[in-house]
């Protein structure tokens, strides 16, 4: 397996641009967790899904940010409008949770900048 | 809340010197431990994982120790390379309705000289 797969790696947009950021989780996996990460707060949990559905939002830091999970090979990440604020590493995880030992396996991340 | 504290934020060694990062976590109930390294510009990556009934794991040289009593962990590398400079984050995984959901340490830093 490829592992987690990430896209795009860099992002550079300007304030109220829309981003979208792209993950495909390891075949089998029924977790998927996105991250954001930044010098001052280190890796904070936004979201995760269990078998496609939304499980935890509260991490999710206002309505500009939405994520979906259409089936188990793919999920996106979407900001919308952006602000110079939500420059930050971005990443995707997944992981086989139920009954298992909790390794998570992260995306290389998507460098996100806002100008 | 579930919390996981690491110390310290950051550290500078020599190549070839020991060293040792703190874990102290709140995480309940508790189900297991891990050790991630994450290189500059990387994804994090498990090294270690250690459950309740463990107290030393070892991969290679890197050593785990864990303190379920204390609810404490750390991770001593030995004899460091210059390529252990990176970012070291303890998660604790405690058990959310028959899985395993983690909490995640803001890492240690670590940076070794030649």
């Amino acid at each position: 397996d490829a592992g987690v797969i990430q896209s795009p790696r860099h992002e550079v947009t300007e304030m109220g641009q829309e981003v979208t950021l792209r993950c495909k989780p390891i075949s089998g996996h029924d977790y998927l967790f996105w991250y954001r990460q930044t010098m001052m707060r280190g890796l904070e949990l936004l979201i995760y899904f269990n078998n496609n559905v939304p499980i935890d939002d509260s991490g999710m830091p206002e309505d500009r940010f939405s994520a979906k999970m259409p089936n188990a090979s793919f999920s996106t990440l979407k900001i919308q409008p952006s602000e110079p604020r939500d420059s930050a590493v971005y990443f995707c995880a997944s992981s086989f949770l139920r009954w298992g030992t909790g390794e998570l396996f992260f995306g290389e991340g998507s460098r996100l900048t806002v100008l | 809340k579930n919390q996981v504290e690491q110390s310290p934020q950051s550290l500078i060694i020599l190549e070839g010197k020991n060293c040792t990062l703190q874990c102290n976590y709140t995480v309940s109930p508790f189900s297991n431990l891990r050790w991630y390294k994450q290189d500059t510009g990387r994804g994090p990556v498990s090294l270690t994982i250690m459950t309740f009934s463990e107290n030393t794991k070892s991969n290679g040289r890197y050593t785990a120790t864990l303190d379920a009593d204390t609810k404490q962990s750390s991770l001593h590398i030995t004899a460091s390379q210059l390529s252990d400079s990176a970012s070291y984050i303890c998660v604790v995984s405690g058990i959310e309705g028959g899985s395993y959901i983690p909490t995640f340490g803001r890492g240690t830093s670590l940076i070794v000289h030649p």
